[in-house]
């Protein structure tokens, strides 16, 4: 969907940096995600937003951090606290009601140096 | 706890023959249970989806089937093709105060020509 629109495609983290992922979606969605996704595995929850300035932790939070200023932009924070961060990074959105499918973009891979 | 099984991991069929995917569930009220493809290094994309109030959905060569009472969904191809190559995960929703969906590990499905 070219509704959603991840940045950057790749990124490199040094030991001990912050690196901040960008996802900004013009479908006017209310609900936004954030997944992480490792080889032969599912898609697992860290954050969800489910309206502006709201913002609730999934199942594997720790060593993360987002913002919901906007509608359309939910940014994740990988923290220096995150030991194990290489992953593919998958944002997606939904529109409001029960039971919507969610879009996804088109991710961010992320390596450590 | 939650969780969405899914089998097999891996399933190569010659071309033109159909691939099944299984799926299983632990949340008696699910009640959505969308299917995605996602091609390699390429977004997660809804291919079909179903609500529990039917039994059985079809578009095209793709069908999903499912068994409330046995708490597991399927997805079926037919007439494979080439471009069917792709790792699929189903998914299941989850009685919460937001739109969680849980995902399998998915499948890795590769269509010998």
């Amino acid at each position: 969907d070219g509704g959603i629109t991840q940045s950057p495609k790749y990124l490199f983290r040094k030991e001990g940096q912050n690196v901040t992922l960008s996802c900004e979606q013009n479908l006017n969605h209310d609900a936004m995600y954030w997944y992480r996704q490792d080889p032969g595995q599912g898609l697992r929850l860290i954050y969800y937003s489910q309206i502006v300035n709201d913002f609730q932790k999934g199942d594997i939070a720790e060593g993360y951090s987002v913002s919901r200023e906007k509608k359309e932009s939910f940014p994740l924070t990988v923290t220096s606290a995150q030991k194990n961060p290489t992953a593919f990074y998958l944002c997606a959105s939904s529109s409001p009601g029960t039971n919507q499918p969610q879009h996804f973009g088109d991710g961010t891979r992320l390596s450590i140096l | 706890g939650e969780n969405v099984e899914q089998h097999p991991s891996t399933l190569s069929v010659q071309e033109g023959d159909s691939a099944v995917i299984k799926c299983t569930y632990s949340d008696s009220a699910s009640n959505y249970f969308p299917w995605y493809k996602q091609e390699l290094g390429k977004r997660p994309q809804l291919i079909i989806d179903i609500r529990s109030n039917v039994g059985e959905k079809k578009d095209q060569r793709i069908a999903v089937t499912l068994n409330k009472t046995a708490k597991h969904f399927s997805l079926h191809i037919t007439e494979t093709q080439p471009e069917d190559s792709a790792v699929y995960f189903c998914a299941a929703s989850m009685k919460t105060s937001y739109d969680k969906v849980i995902f399998g590990p998915g499948t890795s499905l590769s269509v010998i020509p």
